[in-house]
């Protein structure tokens, strides 16, 4: 079975501070891949990043960066500078495979003041 | 990029009614497609996977006989919630499984779900 921990339910901070969402997650799987998604208000879900278990290099995109550390199963998400856009609720997810039924995280809600 | 569209976006039925939904994979042919639900503040559940020409596969929890699935193309399933209600209302998404590529770059594309109140 496949289980995805985000311990952070809100997090608020103001704009153009850093902030980072936390995800672990536990799979019996030695081949599987993990997800973020966004979803604003709108609930329409925005994928960020999928990475499979074999890549563990870090990855940036912008103003968002990943850290996989497969030793300690987190797969953690960093906003620089953010902006009251990135306001949403986060999730992470896993799957056995890159096209497969996701397993979520309960979502990290969060808020970017002004 | 690929497009997975749901139909209705929002509906409100009755109690004991049904209700049906559609998801289409508007430009792939998706053998497989997923459909998960949400309720207010809370994460995304799968419900089951749906496969063309086949029964789907319910998660353990989930009713089949309440949440009826067919695939029956390779860009339509549909999600009919048999005699709905309250403790139905909920979020319902689909995603829609994209085979086109190499098997590394599988991926899925999320529709942008339907709003479900019955009353």
């Amino acid at each position: 079975a496949q289980k995805v921990t985000q311990a952070q339910t809100e997090i608020s901070v103001v704009e153009k501070e850093d902030v980072t969402l936390d995800c672990v997650y536990e799979t019996r799987d030695t081949t599987y891949y993990l997800f973020w998604y966004k979803q604003p208000p709108s609930g329409e879900l925005v994928f960020l990043i999928r990475r499979n278990s074999f890549d563990e290099q870090n990855e940036i995109s912008g103003r968002y960066s990943w850290n996989f550390q497969k030793s300690t199963s987190s797969f953690n998400f960093t906003i620089t500078a953010s902006q009251v856009v990135d306001s949403a609720v986060y999730f992470c997810a896993v799957a056995y495979g890159g096209a497969d039924g996701l397993t979520f995280g309960k979502g990290t809600h969060l808020i970017i003041q002004p | 990029g690929a497009v997975v569209s749901q139909h209705p976006s929002w509906v409100i039925c009755k109690s004991g009614t049904s209700v049906k939904i559609e998801c289409r994979s508007l430009d792939f042919q998706a053998t497989t497609m997923f459909w998960y639900r949400q309720f207010p503040k809370q994460s995304l559940m799968l419900m089951a996977t749906s496969n063309e020409g086949s029964k789907a596969t319910y998660e353990q929890g989930v009713e089949k006989d309440k949440f009826l699935i067919n695939h029956a193309s390779l860009t339509l399933s549909t999600l009919t919630v048999t005699s709905a209600h309250p403790e139905d209302s909920s979020f319902y998404i689909c995603s829609a499984r994209d085979r086109s590529g190499l098997a590394t770059q599988e991926t899925q594309y999320f529709g942008p779900g339907t709003r479900l109140l019955v009353l």
